[in-house]
């Protein structure tokens, strides 16, 4: 199984803040990347998928970068509707697995 | 609007069975994959399998295989996902997710709004 490990596992941050998310697989997956973010009680929302792209009606404050096995979230100017846990997933080769996740809290 | 939908929150015994449902509208129910991912608290999400909804075909992850079934009714374009032999860490909560393909990708979009269940003795 693809190993998918994320850092941090959490960090505090201001509205306004540029945050940075990382996500290593444990082997090559290409671009096969997705990213999710998770409110509590809520079920996953799929923000950017094949490591780069948009999903429609995702604001334009989040971004996507990487292949290979290293893989970057960025939220450049941190929205108070930002704070979440989010998570990366690999969709290289089954099973899926997802990163532990990186929880943003407000400072 | 693409939905999924849920079926409520189970209790059951160590050793049962439970079977979630999950009622797809907003789109043809037989043109997307169906996945179920669960998730115990304060974890991240787990895959355990998924059917093709046009052909009743299903794959499961390992760690689930013999424990789990997924079937579907394509007149009520639904989706069921069955777990037997429960035991306490199934706690957890259970979701459906459509699969979506760009770029020859997978995607799991969107998500069932989540069923609770819990096992105890």
């Amino acid at each position: 199984d693809i190993q998918m490990t994320q850092s941090p596992s959490s960090l505090s941050a201001s509205v306004g803040d540029r945050v940075t998310i990382t996500c290593r697989a444990s082997q090559s997956i290409s671009s096969y990347l997705n990213w999710y973010q998770q409110k509590p009680g809520k079920a996953p929302k799929l923000l950017i998928y094949s490591a780069s792209s948009f999903q429609s009606g995702v604001p334009s404050r989040f971004s996507g970068s990487g292949s290979g096995t290293d893989f970057t979230l960025t939220i450049s100017s941190l929205q108070p509707e930002d704070f979440a846990t989010y998570y990366c997933q690999q969709s290289y080769s089954t099973p899926w697995t997802f990163g532990q996740g990186t929880k943003v809290e407000i400072k | 609007q693409v939905q999924l939908v849920q079926s409520g929150a189970e209790v059951k015994k160590t050793g049962a069975s439970v079977k979630v449902s999950c009622k797809a509208s907003g789109y043809t129910f037989t043109n997307y994959a169906m996945h179920w991912v669960r998730q115990a608290p304060g974890q991240r999400p787990e895959w355990m399998g998924w059917i093709n909804t046009g052909n009743g075909i299903t794959k499961y992850s390992q760690k689930f295989q013999g424990r789990v079934t997924i079937t579907r009714d394509t007149s009520a374009s639904t989706a069921y996902m069955e777990l037997s032999s429960l035991r306490s860490e199934d706690t957890a909560i259970y979701f459906c997710a459509r699969a979506g393909f760009r770029f020859g990708q997978l995607q799991f979009d969107p998500w069932g709004q989540g069923t609770l269940v819990t096992v105890s003795s």
